[in-house]
């Protein structure tokens, strides 16, 4: 069964960096885009970000335009998100997310990483 | 930006009668190529992440219980749950993947009354 595992969450101050990794278990990693959802505590779901297979292609919610960069290691299996001057509204659990292949519903999603942004 | 929109905010319903949330898109998510709708549908438990229920704003998920449908096309849709059950106590979600940013509705909070 598929896993997808967060990790690098943590606390940071107002413009402060956090890079988030997620790694998948299968091997057929490469051939899935990925995406970064986040939720705010008690709060809904926002999609943030996304990356094609090869990593040549990416793109961006509005509100982490800018300070937030997507990548990934296929060789690695890995995923990550480098999230730089950040703001109290980044506090979320973020999820990495894997589509169906060759669409954008998700069918898996990690167990989360919390990011909480606070002086 | 396609902003989705879903009612009501919260929703309680008795074990077994039927359960019915609503999701409006501000934009058409019917892709008229292939004739399919651009929209899903997840459940989210307490602590748990979201779970995929419905896709092509109609499609069942593989193991998905089948009290559990999806209808609508271009802007309005509607996810039923026919004999709610203990286990249905979620919060659910409506995504469009039509266009990026893809969004979410805002969520609906479904209780036993």
């Amino acid at each position: 069964e598929v896993q997808l595992m967060e990790s690098g969450g943590g606390l940071v101050q107002p413009g402060g960096s956090l890079r988030l990794s997620c790694t998948d278990s299968e091997f057929s990693f490469s051939s899935y885009w990925m995406h970064w959802v986040r939720q705010a505590p008690g709060k809904g779901l926002v999609w943030v970000s996304r990356i094609n297979s090869d990593g040549s292609s990416t793109d961006y919610a509005d509100s982490v335009k800018g300070r937030f960069t997507i990548s990934r290691d296929n060789a690695k299996n890995t995923l990550y998100l480098q999230m730089n001057s950040l703001r109290a509204e980044d506090t979320a659990l973020y999820y990495c997310v894997r589509p169906r292949l060759g669409w954008s519903f998700f069918d898996y999603w990690g167990q989360g990483t919390l990011v909480t942004v606070s002086s | 930006d396609i902003v989705m929109t879903q009612s009501p905010e919260s929703l309680a319903v008795s074990l077994g009668e039927r359960a019915t949330i609503n999701c409006k898109s501000s934009q058409n998510v019917l892709y008229n190529s292939n004739n399919k709708n651009y929209l899903a549908w997840y459940q989210q438990k307490p602590g748990q992440p979201p779970k995929l229920l419905i896709y092509w704003a109609s499609t069942r998920e593989s193991g998905v219980p089948d009290r559990f449908s999806g209808s609508g096309s271009g802007t309005d849709f509607t996810l039923t749950i026919s004999g709610l059950q203990a286990e249905d106590v979620a919060v659910y979600y409506c995504q469009q993947f039509f266009s990026t940013p893809y969004s979410f509705g805002q969520g609906t909070k479904l209780e036993m009354k």
